[in-house]
């Protein structure tokens, strides 16, 4: 099983320009997340999705959409970059939302110039 | 609201000694707690949980942590500290209902460097 895989593993944007980043599990999982990581911050979730069908916002989700695809992907959209988006971003899945761990995809590491 | 404060951004120790990487919370109904732990480049790992039960809890890699519901902590320990286990360790809390059920929020991190 290849667990969480993300991509890109890298990208440079210019301001303004937009991208998706894409996020896909192979371990059945129910639920499906994404964070961005900056420097003396810790994990702040942006988007999660509890299931298939549905999604909903998390700490800090200005600037970004999602889309819960199927059960198994779940990207992140970049509309309109801007250099507070630089950062590294992780997604995460778990069997459920309450009692479960994550388990964490390797990152984006996300450049806005 | 809920909260992690991991109070020391970084935990110096030689290996073979104790460690400790302190946690406490603040959550508005039962904590689910958890500590993860990222090495260099790479994403989270998870190490161990407490959701109800023993206040000890094992995990991975020889770690324990204790929850202390009076003192709302639950710090991240090993008896004999590796050099491999230097890292970047994250306690995170969910809280278990209310209108952000869904949501982990993780402390900024420990650097914790064991050194020969």
């Amino acid at each position: 099983n290849a667990g969480v895989t993300q991509t890109p593993k890298f990208q440079v944007l210019k301001t303004g320009q937009s991208m998706t980043l894409q996020c896909a599990q192979d371990m059945n999982h129910n639920s499906m997340y994404w964070y961005r990581q900056d420097p003396g911050m810790g994990l702040r979730l942006i988007y999660y999705s509890a299931s298939e069908g549905t999604t909903d916002k998390g700490e800090v989700p200005n600037g970004y959409n999602v889309s819960r695809l199927n059960k198994r992907e779940f990207s992140l959209r970049l509309e309109s970059a801007a250099p507070s988006q630089t950062s590294v971003y992780f997604c995460a899945s778990s069997p459920g939302l309450v009692s479960y761990e994550q388990y964490f995809g390797p990152g984006t590491r996300l450049t806005v110039t | 609201a809920q909260s992690v404060a991991q109070p020391e951004d970084q935990v110096n120790v030689a290996e073979g000694n104790p460690l400790t990487v302190k946690c406490t919370y603040s959550v508005s109904g039962n904590p689910y707690l958890f500590w993860y732990v990222q090495y260099p480049n790479r994403g989270l790992q998870f190490l161990l949980k407490y959701i109800t039960g023993d206040n000890l809890v094992k995990g991975s890699y020889g770690f324990e942590a204790e929850f202390n519901k009076s003192q709302t902590s639950f710090h991240l320990k090993k008896p004999s500290a590796l050099v491999s286990d230097s890292a970047l360790y994250f306690c995170a809390v969910r809280d278990g209902r209310g209108s952000t059920l869904g949501r982990l929020y993780f402390g900024r991190g420990t650097q914790l460097t064991v050194w020969p």
